[in-house]
């Protein structure tokens, strides 16, 4: 069974740079995959930032950005801000119409 | 302005049943692939099931042969039939839209979701 792997947490400073991963237990991450990131506060729904890899959603801001680092599709966050302070989720179609979500990383700005 | 509001959600004891609603406005439900995603408490996101505006489904394993989505075109409304309900199915439950090109496969637009709680 196909599961998505983030970093459960990271840290970063605010006016810094950090890249959240995105990774597969088997296999690497392709844009085949169309891996697509998503940004939740508490009791909010889901906000959609980056879809098929690396397009920006309307209105999101271009200190996100998407890529393919490795075998890992990334999330970079660059000059952080004190509202990106969030938990932030990768989803990837493994194809057969199945969606498979990472377990998010927690991301703290301080 | 596309918007999602979900309803239908509440408490169920184990074995029971739900039906979740997703009342659409500013685009139209066939038009795009609709799909539920679920999140339980303190947990991560979990993708539920799709309905491609072809009327194909797919469902997760954790749900398959218990969940049931569907759409009313006249309604303008997506469905989620849940039977056999677990403790495991207690979650928020949101609706989420696939973009106008469907072959992007990611949601563009997300409910603000309603909480499923399934306990005796």
């Amino acid at each position: 069974q196909t599961m998505v792997t983030q970093e459960p947490s990271f840290s970063v400073s605010p006016g810094g740079t950090v890249t959240l991963t995105c990774g597969l237990t088997s296999g690497s991450v392709s844009p085949s995959y169309y891996p697509s990131w998503y940004q939740q506060t508490p009791g909010q729904a889901p906000r959609t930032l980056i879809y098929t890899t690396n397009t920006r959603s309307s209105g999101v801001p271009d200190r996100f950005s998407g890529s393919i680092l490795g075998n890992k599709a990334a999330l970079t966050i660059t000059g952080a801000q004190a509202d990106d302070e969030s938990d932030y989720y990768c989803g990837l179609y493994v194809g057969s119409g199945i969606w498979v979500f990472g377990g998010g990383t927690k991301l703290t700005v301080l | 302005e596309v918007q999602l509001v979900e309803s239908g959600g509440g408490l169920s004891q184990p074995g029971g049943s739900l039906r979740l609603s997703c009342a659409a406005s500013g685009f139209t439900v066939s038009s795009n692939y609709m799909s539920w995603v679920r999140q339980a408490p303190g947990k991560g996101l979990e993708w539920v099931s799709v309905l491609f505006s072809g009327y194909s489904t797919y469902y997760a394993d954790s749900v398959k042969g218990r969940f049931t989505i569907s759409r009313d075109n006249s309604k303008n409304t997506l469905f989620l039939q849940m039977s056999s309900l677990r403790a495991e199915d207690t979650a928020v439950y949101y609706c989420a839209r696939g973009p106008v090109i469907a072959t992007n496969y990611y949601f563009d637009y997300w409910g603000q979701g309603t909480l499923v709680t399934v306990s005796s």
